[in-house]
């Protein structure tokens, strides 16, 4: 079975600090992709990134970067200088490349709320 | 991405009664997605929804309690029926982005529903 773990459930920063939300994932397949969505306190959720088990390459999109290691099996999310805009849940999800089967299933962890204060 | 809008954003509902709720994307897709978020909880996927046949329930999740309909490819209702307080949640619809191969998904805004 899947399994998605944020241990962190609450994080409270002051603006401009970094912050590093943890992400940790179990699977048995070893064709899977990873992601990370934000939702803000409107409900919302906005997809931030996905990364394939393929490509550990690690990715950074303006503030945001993303540190994938499937030798730790983590895929944590690092925001740089962070704003008051940051403030949300911020979930990690898993989902295995079925090709038919449950292709929609994602597995999402319980998430980590961030609150940034100014 | 595509455009998700979902209908009703929020309602309350009493105790035993029944809701429906829309969802219609602005392109057409082979499926669409309907989730579950209880209170301070993650999200849990309720059902696939398929142009055409029936809906795939996962584990947990029944077709008496949560009918689906899915008339034509860009829209999907879902039904919660005879509500009770643990319903209280937000109900959520996805759809594939462009990989649509277990990639990613894009929702809509969810429908906050609170049962009395």
């Amino acid at each position: 079975a899947q399994k998605v773990t944020q241990a962190q459930t609450e994080i409270s920063v002051v603006e401009k600090e970094d912050v590093t939300l943890d992400c940790v994932y179990e699977t048995r397949d070893t064709t899977y992709y990873l992601f990370w969505y934000k939702q803000p306190p409107s409900g919302e959720l906005v997809f931030l990134i996905r990364r394939n088990s393929f490509d550990e390459q690690n990715e950074i999109s303006g503030r945001y970067s993303w540190n994938f290691q499937k030798s730790t099996s983590s895929f944590n999310f690092t925001i740089t200088a962070s704003q008051v805009v940051d403030s949300a849940v911020y979930f990690c999800a898993l989902s295995l490349m079925n090709y038919g089967g449950s292709q929609g299933n994602l597995i999402f962890g319980k998430g980590t709320k961030l609150s940034v204060k100014p | 991405s595509a455009v998700i809008s979902q209908k009703p954003s929020r309602d309350i509902c009493q105790r035993g009664t029944s809701l429906t709720i829309q969802c219609q994307v602005d392109s057409q897709v082979t499926m669409m997605f309907w989730y579950r978020q209880q209170p301070g909880q993650s999200l849990t996927l309720i059902a696939t929804a398929n142009q055409g046949s029936e809906a795939t329930y996962e584990s947990g999740f029944v077709i008496d309690k949560f009918p689906i309909s899915r008339p034509n490819l860009t829209f999907s209702t879902l039904t919660v029926s005879n509500m009770s307080p643990e319903d209280s949640s937000i109900y959520l619809c996805s759809v594939p982005g462009l990989a649509g191969d277990g990639g990613e998904l894009f929702f809509g805004e969810g429908s906050r529903l609170t049962v009395l």
